[in-house]
C-alpha cells in the first residue's frame, strides 16, 4: 500500500537559518504530493503541492520539488522564522488507486529560537 | 479560515455517554473526510463522503457513526467510546474527482474519553 516517511522531529534552528524536511514516499499509481503545515491549536493547512514529477511546489518562502526517481518532496525554505514554528506533514493522493484519501506522514515539529 | 468549521472544539465525554461532533464547509465542496489524529501516530483516515455517498471506511469500529445529510455537513455520532478513543478529530472537505485536489481541514475537535 501507500506510505509516507517523514524524518523525525523536533527540528530546531534558530532564526534565519536554512531548512530541510525529508519526505519519501511509496506508492501504486500516479500520487500527488503535498505538504501540509499544523499551527498551535488549529487544523491543518495546505502550504504547497506537485502533481507531476519535476513540479516544484511554492509559497511562503517553501519549496519542494517532486522527484519520482528517488521518491522523494523534501521541503525546504531558506531562511526560517519564528513563526514558522509548526508541525508539518508531508502526504499524498494516489490517484491511480482512486482513492480521494489522502496518505500522511507522522509529522515533524519544527521549533525555530530567536 | 472559516472554509470548515467543527463544533464543539472541546469534549469530555465518559464511556457510556453519547455525543455527537459536527463539521460544516462552506467552500461548495462535493467530498468530506473525517481523520483521526492521535498524539505520535499518522492521520488515520476514518471516513470519506461523496455527494453524500459513504465512499470509504477505514476499517472504523462500529461505536463511531457518520452521517453526511448533505454536501455541506458531516457528522460523527460517538457512542460508549474507549479511552484510547481520545484524540483529535479533523474534518475536511475538497472538490473534484480524480484525487488531486487539495483538501480543506476544521480545527479539530479534540476529544477526551474518561
Amino acid at each position: 500500500g501507500d506510505s509516507v516517511t517523514q524524518m523525525e522531529g523536533p527540528v530546531t534552528l534558530s532564526e534565519e537559518a536554512f531548512l530541510t524536511i525529508n519526505c519519501t514516499y511509496t506508492a501504486t499509481g500516479y500520487p500527488s504530493l503535498f505538504w501540509y503545515v499544523q499551527y498551535p491549536g488549529e487544523g491543518l493547512q495546505l502550504l504547497l503541492k506537485a502533481t507531476k514529477a519535476d513540479d516544484k511546489g511554492s509559497n511562503k518562502g517553501f519549496e519542494a520539488t517532486y522527484r519520482k526517481e528517488t521518491t522523494s518532496f523534501h521541503l525546504e525554505k531558506g531562511s526560517v522564522q519564528v513563526s514558522d514554528s509548526a508541525v508539518y506533514f508531508c502526504a499524498l493522493s494516489d490517484q491511480g488507486t482512486g482513492r480521494r484519501a489522502l496518505t500522511f506522514g507522522s509529522g515533524t515539529r519544527l521549533q525555530v529560537q530567536p | 479560515e472559516t472554509g470548515v468549521t467543527q463544533t464543539p472544539r472541546h469534549l469530555v465525554m465518559g464511556m457510556t455517554n453519547k455525543k455527537s461532533l459536527k463539521c460544516e464547509q462552506h467552500l461548495g465542496h462535493n467530498a468530506m473526510y473525517w481523520y483521526k489524529q492521535s498524539a505520535k501516530k499518522p492521520l488515520e483516515l476514518m471516513f470519506v463522503y461523496n455527494f453524500k455517498e459513504q465512499t470509504e471506511n477505514n476499517s472504523v469500529p462500529s461505536r463511531f457513526s457518520p452521517e453526511c445529510p448533505n454536501s455541506s455537513h458531516l457528522f460523527l455520532h460517538l457512542h460508549t467510546l474507549q479511552p484510547e478513543d481520545s484524540a483529535l478529530y479533523l474534518c475536511a472537505s475538497s472538490q473534484g474527482e480524480r484525487g488531486e485536489e487539495t483538501q480543506y481541514f476544521g480545527p479539530g475537535t479534540r476529544l477526551l474519553v474518561l
